[in-house]
């Protein structure tokens, strides 16, 4: 156990659904990442949070939303995706963002295998 | 566009022996490296961080780093069938951004 943990661990939706995915860290950290994992390629950093606020945006499609409440919690809002965004979706959190050294460790969560059909 | 190359193997390496798995990158001013292991159906767990050239042991684990050269490396001593995963290299660059590698896939053999 990371201290990351994400739900659900697997999600099966059809295109026109709405869904979203939730990822908790118990860590006290204060940044927060989402990331896809495709099959073969690397990890695509999606958005990243640092004390609540949205820092990063990495090109991503407006049918992938984020949401960031708190410093514990993050979202992902998915609607009307496309069966290419089938994936394995991860959260992460480390101790800052834009630090040096050990405070960029990321920990991550199970993540969440979307099948978009 | 700022890279971070690993050979998508699979490296096979027989069980006992030393596995030896690479990566380069493109950002001279790059700050920190991570080297991460993800098993299949998991996600990418942390086990090793350099930040500063040289050598860092850990248990059965050194990273070793060479700016100059502009790559790192992790050397895996008595290499066991449980070692088996990928591993993920990740490099913070002079942005703070975190670049990936794409993985090596090593195989340790019975």
């Amino acid at each position: 156990e990371t201290g990351v943990t994400q739900t659900p661990r697997h999600l099966v939706m059809g295109m026109t659904n709405k869904k979203s995915l939730k990822c908790e860290q118990h860590l006290g950290h204060n940044a927060m990442y989402w990331y896809k994992q495709s099959a073969k390629k690397p990890l695509e950093l999606m958005f990243v949070y640092s004390l609540e606020e949205r820092v990063e945006n990495n090109s991503v499609p407006s049918r992938f939303s984020p949401e960031c409440p708190n410093s514990s919690h993050l979202f992902l809002h998915l609607h009307t995706l496309q069966p290419e965004d089938s994936a394995l979706y991860l959260c992460a959190s480390s101790q800052e963002w834009g630090g040096a050294g050990g405070l960029n460790e990321q920990f991550f969560g199970p993540g969440t295998r979307l099948t978009v059909l | 566009q700022k890279e971070v190359e690993q050979n998508s193997g699979p490296l096979s390496v027989p069980e006992g022996a030393i596995a030896s798995l690479n990566c380069t990158y493109s950002d001279r001013g790059s700050q920190s490296f991570f080297w991460y292991r993800q098993y299949s159906g998991k996600s990418p767990e942390l086990i090793m961080s350099i930040y500063s050239n040289g050598d860092k042991e850990d248990g059965r684990f050194t990273a070793q780093l060479n700016k100059a050269s502009q790559y790192v490396s992790l050397l895996i001593r008595d290499s066991q069938p449980s070692d088996s995963a990928t591993y993920l290299c990740a490099v913070l660059d002079s942005n703070y951004q975190l670049i990936w590698g794409a993985g090596t896939k090593l195989i340790i053999k019975p």
